[in-house]
């Protein structure tokens, strides 16, 4: 199945650093979300996007549903060291889903 | 209070066993799945099931069989086990009409030696 492509692929930061990374699909997609799976534990869903050109924000993590439908973006400002995971994105397009191949966050303190 | 529990956490067997993972959810889904994560952290979808109804099955051994005696459940079995099926397994569930959003279970660490 398709797969969505996801950069960086990890980032080592300092704490208090903001973090951007981006997803990318060569499809059109309805619905863009981003999870969160910390070290051990399932994904956990952080920000669901429904609109393109959508901006939505949860605490310090906002992301974006790109204009053209084929992107989202997330950032987290000042981050600390549990923000440390693995992000991945995910697209909705009627019932397919599809993940991206994650970006693993490590916050140096 | 858990949305979606899977059980065992952690599973640890001998090459050639056959193995069972459960999966329940209580948020009233139509739709379960279940996942393999490999060493790469790469999300894979092996099935998912629909009202009792299996709607994908991605090029999976068929060593691999979900059973889903009811819609809050939906268990995986695993014939034959080989190292490479070494991973982590998490399932899923989501709503159709809720956008299809799907919420995880917490995973179970498969070790086959």
């Amino acid at each position: 199945g398709q797969q969505l492509n996801q950069s960086p692929q990890s980032m080592f930061i300092q704490e208090g650093e903001d973090v951007s990374m981006n997803c990318t699909s060569s499809s059109i997609f309805n619905t863009w979300l981003w999870y969160k799976q910390d070290p051990g534990e399932g994904p956990v869903l952080l920000i669901a996007l429904y609109k393109a050109g959508e901006l939505t924000s949860n605490g310090r993590l906002t992301a974006q549903f790109g204009i053209t439908r084929k992107d989202s973006f997330l950032n987290i400002s000042a981050s600390i060291p549990s923000d440390v995971g693995i992000y991945f994105c995910a697209g909705i397009a009627g019932n397919q889903f599809y993940f991206g191949t994650g970006t693993s966050l490590t916050v140096i303190p | 209070d858990t949305a979606v529990s899977q059980t065992p956490k952690y599973l640890v067997t001998q090459m050639g066993n056959d193995k069972s993972i459960k999966c329940e959810q209580n948020l009233g889904h139509d739709t379960m799945y279940w996942y393999k994560q490999d060493s790469k952290k790469f999300l894979k979808i092996m099935f998912s099931y629909n009202n009792k109804e299996l709607i994908i099955n991605e090029t999976v051994p068929n060593r691999f069989s979900p059973k889903s005696p009811d819609k809050a459940h939906l268990n995986l079995h695993i014939n034959s086990l080989e190292l490479g099926d070494s991973a982590v397994y998490f399932c899923a569930s989501s709503q159709r009409d809720r956008k299809n959003i799907q919420y995880f279970g917490a995973g179970t660490r498969l070790s086959v030696l």
